[in-house]
């Protein structure tokens, strides 16, 4: 079993629908959770981090981080095509531990 | 700087020789990464500098790889006698510390081809 999961996709969703991304990761002690948005050959940035269970929201982006499941999503609302990307998510199992990512969901928003 | 800087960000490079990308990290960021991306896969882990000690290689693919980091600051990855499997996008990321809570920001990369 990988360390953390993403589903591959592509998701495609129309313009204006919500999109929902999953991740889901083993280690059991993990303590930070963190979606990176990666366009095509360009470098990751930070979309969102989230330490605490429940939801976290910043604009159209919403984290949702449950431990009991070990699961981390993101919704992204009002979904436009300059959301298409691929989202990376990567997790922390505490300090002076290494961040582990999974290979990330690809994004397809259509007009 | 502002931002992780990093040069050269394209490289072409004839098999056999040797590279060098170097990266200047976030001012006052002790941590540093570095990772590959070869085309349409994950990042992989290479190395973790901690000021300017290593004290995780474990990513380094072989003995051909190399990095050091010097005054806290750049780091410079070297890869000698470079195969064709060597080409990918070197992504340096630096953070405050190696602390869970703390986030890493990442340079536009250097673009690696090996011919």
């Amino acid at each position: 079993q990988k360390e953390v999961e993403q589903n591959s996709g592509p998701l495609s969703v129309p313009e204006g629908a919500i999109a929902s991304l999953n991740c889901t990761y083993s280690d059991r002690v993990s303590q930070s959770f963190f979606w990176y948005r990666q366009y095509s050959g360009k470098s990751p940035e930070l979309i969102m981090s989230i330490y605490s269970n429940g939801d976290k929201e910043d604009g159209r982006f919403t984290a949702q981080l449950n431990k009991a499941s070990q699961y981390v999503s993101l919704l992204i609302r009002d979904s436009q095509p300059s959301d298409s990307a691929t989202y990376l998510c990567a997790v922390n199992a505490g300090n002076n531990r290494k961040l582990i990512w999974g290979l990330g969901t690809s994004l397809a928003v259509n007009p | 700087g502002a931002g992780v800087s990093q040069s050269p960000s394209n490289k072409v490079t004839e098999k056999g020789k040797d590279v060098e990308l170097r990266c200047d990290p976030i001012s006052g960021h002790t941590a540093l990464y570095w990772y590959r991306q070869s085309l349409g896969q994950g990042l992989e882990f290479l190395i973790y500098f901690q000021g300017n000690s290593a004290p995780d290689k474990s990513g380094l693919p072989s003995d051909r790889f190399s990095a050091e980091r010097t005054g806290g600051s750049v780091s410079t990855l070297t890869i000698q006698r470079t195969q064709q499997e060597d080409s990918a996008v070197y992504l340096c990321a630096s953070s405050l510390a190696r602390s869970s809570g703390n986030t890493i920001y990442f340079g536009e990369g250097s673009w690696l081809t090996v011919v």
